[in-house]
């Protein structure tokens, strides 16, 4: 393992109901991004940090928020969960070792009934 | 407009046989970077290569390479020897240069790819 963790994996949860998800990484990575994967769509970002207490917010952040309060936690959270946010959430810090690159978690795979 | 194209859905091929994914992209930016990911059907995301937007030539990592066309803008995945473990979602992505983008990645829709015995 690459040191990025994502939990819960899998949640089943009702709509209107509030729900966070938890990525940790255990290398001090500057860089944190949450993704959703939706089929047809490839992976699209909803937020990203870079650094702690600092983040902001990419294409898909309608509906969601983060928090990262220490360097090796990143938090998102659906305030109201809808049907629409049922997805496959990814987690991923970037890295500088040498050549460039990008590590994912495995993935939260969320359900909104 | 869309800054990452794939544009086959799926793709087919025989094991032991090479394929190319198609990839082109989208950016003003001088300086960028291309990634290709494989996600097998357990979900998780594998980093397979990377291409440098100054790098001269192109990139290669074992039976992977990319063929990396800058003036086209295009950066197709080249699999040589397929193998039937190679059957996943294929997955290009692009990171545009440092100045606002704090690393951000855009990805295509993704291929998938089949390898028949």
């Amino acid at each position: 393992d690459a040191g990025i963790t994502q939990s819960p994996r899998h949640k089943v949860t009702e709509t209107g109901t509030p729900v966070t998800l938890r990525c940790h990484q255990t290398e001090n990575h500057r860089y944190m991004y949450w993704y959703r994967q939706d089929p047809g769509h490839g992976l699209r970002l909803i937020h990203y940090s870079y650094g702690v207490k600092d983040t902001d917010k990419g294409e898909v952040s309608d509906g969601y928020s983060v928090s990262r309060s220490k360097t090796e936690d990143f938090l998102l959270t659906l305030e109201s969960a809808t049907s629409s946010q049922t997805s496959v959430y990814f987690c991923a810090i970037r890295k500088f070792q040498g050549v460039e690159g990008y590590t994912f978690g495995s993935g939260t795979r969320l359900t909104v009934v | 407009a869309q800054k990452i194209t794939q544009t086959q859905p799926g793709m087919f091929v025989q094991e032991k046989e090479a394929v190319t994914l198609d990839c082109t992209y989208d950016t003003s930016d001088p300086s960028y970077g291309l990634f290709w990911y494989k996600q097998p059907s357990s979900g998780e995301m594998i980093f397979l290569i990377y291409q440098g937007s100054y790098d001269q030539q192109n990139a290669t990592e074992g039976r992977y390479s990319l063929n990396f066309q800058k003036a086209r803008k295009s950066a197709n995945l080249v699999i040589s020897a397929s193998q039937l473990g190679d059957s996943a979602m294929y997955f290009c992505a692009m990171r545009e240069g440092e100045g606002t983008s704090y690393g951000k990645l855009t990805f295509g829709q993704g291929t998938i790819l089949t390898v028949h015995p």
